[in-house]
């Protein structure tokens, strides 16, 4: 399968500050970014989707303001969760798609955000 | 608008016995993926099998097997010779063709028993 990088795979910050999350293609060109969050003991919920060089799309009821999607190249998209408050605690989970993944979605190892 | 369903919230099988999930899911597309993810403790997404709608032949993968009843809107798995490692959380899902998300279904915790 192709390879996706996800960094950081944890992080705790203080409430208030800002996170940013790195998710790196690193076989194939990713025309468009998922960006999934996972609450425990639940299944993943799209919050915006990203094309290479254009502003993300939200999913209803996500912050667009608040989680800050840039995917400038096709090997790497970031997530920025802005003044991040305990309610923004959750798994992230990215996955890129381009054409060379033949219709396959993979995805990255995740990150555990705790804000306290 | 796609929807996926998986109406097992947990399952459990013997260590090497067969165990079957289900899955039914709802289109208006014709040309479509369905999708097999596993997560484990480690909660990385790992795909697990593949079926294209156009595709009548059930696709298999080793020990993991689908069953693709397309008129009946069902997609369920079948794991054969069940491991420890393949206890996991199971995910149904459905793409439509193109560069278009993934909708997922609740998911299945799948519990062997040694």
């Amino acid at each position: 399968g192709a390879v996706v990088s996800q960094h950081p795979s944890w992080v705790i910050c203080k409430s208030g500050t800002s996170v940013k999350i790195e998710c790196r293609s690193l076989d194939f060109q990713a025309t468009t970014m998922f960006w999934y969050r996972q609450f425990p003991k639940q299944s993943l919920m799209l919050m915006a989707t990203s094309n290479e060089g254009s502003k993300a799309t939200y999913e209803q009821g996500v912050e667009k303001d608040k989680f800050l999607i840039n995917h400038a190249s096709l090997t790497l998209s970031t997530l920025t969760v802005t003044s991040a408050h305990p309610e923004d605690s959750s798994f992230y989970i990215c996955s890129p798609y381009g054409g060379a993944t033949n219709e396959k979605l993979f995805f990255g190892s995740g990150t555990q955000l705790s804000v306290l | 608008a796609q929807t996926v369903t998986q109406s097992q919230p947990e399952m459990s099988v013997q260590e090497a016995e067969t165990v079957t999930l289900s899955c039914t899911y709802d289109t208006s597309e014709s040309d479509y993926y369905l999708f097999w993810y596993k997560q484990p403790p480690s909660r990385q997404m790992i795909l697990v099998i593949r079926q294209e709608a156009y595709k009548q032949q059930n696709a298999t993968e080793n020990r993991f097997s689908v069953n693709f009843q397309k008129a009946a809107k069902s997609f369920s798995l079948k794991i054969s010779d069940s491991q420890l490692g393949d206890a996991a959380m199971y995910f149904c899902a459905c793409k439509i063709q193109g560069a278009q998300k993934l909708v997922f279904g609740q998911g299945t915790r799948l519990t062997i028993n040694p």
